[in-house]
């Protein structure tokens, strides 16, 4: 079946930190994989996605590779802001289907 | 363009009470997806409308709900008798075409909170 799994949080960072947030999937077939993010108070924005392997996608300083072979797609920022503190969701969107599969969620805070 | 709007944005209601819940999706998105998300778990899909019909509602809990789209606009989520279970938040999604690789667009959810 379809699942993905990220990394528990909460995490709090410094202003200026590197951030991994670690996800992995399982997936029949050739998924499509995406990061959310809720900003308090906010619904879900689409951060970023790549459609296929070796696929960067990459937005607002955000990046993550789509990894086949270790089936990851963590996602990086080499320096957080405190306006990046908000819910990170992890999804995949199998093509045998049209419904995502989410990860549970990882809560940031970056403190000045 | 206006996003995906959701209404109400809270809703707190008694056991065995009946809740409406409405999403407007973007404009001209054929494509309508209900989500829920239960105390910070994961979200889940629950179903998936293309214009009026539903395509897939295999995730929809049981029959004490009840999801329409008529005339393939908005659609509402309707929950009766609401148990104690289905406190969560209630997103709703919309997105133009089908396929892997489209992403879908979120509105801000409804907190739904059963006492």
């Amino acid at each position: 079946g379809n699942s993905v799994t990220q990394m528990e949080g909460p995490v709090t960072l410094s202003e200026e930190a590197f951030l991994t947030i670690n996800c992995t999937y399982t997936a029949t077939g050739y998924p499509s994989l995406f990061w959310y993010v809720q900003y308090p108070g906010e619904g879900l924005q689409l951060l970023l996605k790549a459609t296929k392997a070796d696929d960067k996608g990459s937005n607002k300083g955000f990046e993550a590779t789509y990894r086949k072979e270790t089936t990851s797609f963590h996602l990086e920022k080499g320096s957080v802001q405190v306006s990046d503190s908000a819910v990170y969701f992890c999804a995949l969107s199998a093509n045998t289907g049209n419904q995502f599969y989410f990860g549970t969620g990882t809560s940031l805070t970056v403190i000045p | 363009e206006a996003g995906v709007t959701q209404f109400p944005s809270h809703s707190v209601i008694e056991k065995g009470q009946t809740v409406t819940l409405r999403c407007d999706p973007i404009s001209g998105h054929d494509n309508l997806y209900w989500y829920r998300r239960v105390m910070g778990k994961e979200i889940k899909f629950l179903l998936h409308f293309v214009k009026e019909s539903k395509q897939d509602e295999s995730g929809m809990p049981n029959n004490r709900f009840l999801a329409e789209r008529t005339g393939g606009t908005y659609s509402t989520l309707k929950v009766q008798p609401a148990e104690l279970e289905d406190s969560g938040v209630y997103f709703c999604a919309s997105s133009q075409g089908q396929g892997a690789g489209q992403p879908q667009h979120f509105g801000d959810g409804t907190r739904l909170s059963i006492l």
